[in-house]
């Protein structure tokens, strides 16, 4: 199975800064099947991205996915109070799907 | 507007069979793909299986030999057993619709419900 290692573990930033994310595959990721998640305290993931830079229905375009093959991006250029959560990545492209560990983005 | 509700037990005895099931509203059970996937407290996403109205399934193969899944589609609904359970199927445990395929993003979420093995 592939194996999805994101890091950093936690970013901490302020509102307004900018935040990169990475997401690293043990090996190719077929066709670009990569997604990314955002997690809230109680809640269920809500998918931001899929076929590594397709935003979901309602995401704002200061979120933005990018990367091919093994290395994918999650970027978001000006954080808002809202952002603060836990992201997961996602791989599609084999069986089994699996998921990133997931990186923590707090409030510095 | 789509939703998804989970149902089932919130304590499992260990050695028993874990039984949830997973009802949707707001769009017709047969045209998706639908899975399970679950969240030990604290860790990480695990995807369990899913299934299609056409009685195919897919399992995650670190589970494979103690998952079921099954639909009822009169019902609008999908079930989920997993047999001999111990305190490591401790989860909350998602259903969720892929968005077209077999293998896909997950677009659609339930709220999620809490698993506890413990005697």
């Amino acid at each position: 199975e592939i194996v999805l290692t994101q890091s950093p573990g936690t970013l901490s930033l302020s509102p307004g800064e900018r935040a990169t994310l990475s997401c690293r595959a043990s090996q190719s990721v077929t066709s670009n099947h990569l997604a990314w998640y955002q997690q809230k305290p109680g809640q269920a993931p809500r998918p931001l991205i899929f076929g590594a830079s397709i935003r979901a229905i309602g995401i704002p375009d200061r979120i933005s996915g990018s990367g091919s093959g093994t290395d994918f991006t999650l970027t978001i250029s000006r954080l808002e109070p809202e952002d603060f959560a836990v992201f997961y990545c996602q791989q599609y492209g084999s069986a089994p799907i699996t998921f990133g560990q997931g990186t923590r983005l707090e409030i510095k | 507007q789509v939703q998804l509700q989970e149902s089932g037990p919130g304590l499992v005895q260990p050695s028993e069979t874990l039984s949830l099931t997973c009802t949707v509203s707001g769009v017709s059970i047969t045209n998706y793909y639908w899975s399970w996937i679950r969240q030990p407290p604290g860790k990480d996403l695990e995807w369990i299986g899913c299934i299609h109205y056409s009685g195919s399934t897919d399992y995650n193969p670190s589970l494979k030999s103690r998952v079921t899944m099954s639909m009822d589609t009169s019902k609008d609904q999908f079930s989920l057993k997993l047999s001999s359970v111990t305190a490591a199927d401790t989860a909350v445990y998602y259903c969720a619709r892929n968005q077209v395929l077999r293998y896909d993003v997950f677009n659609v979420w339930g709220q999620g419900t809490m698993v506890t093995v413990s005697s």
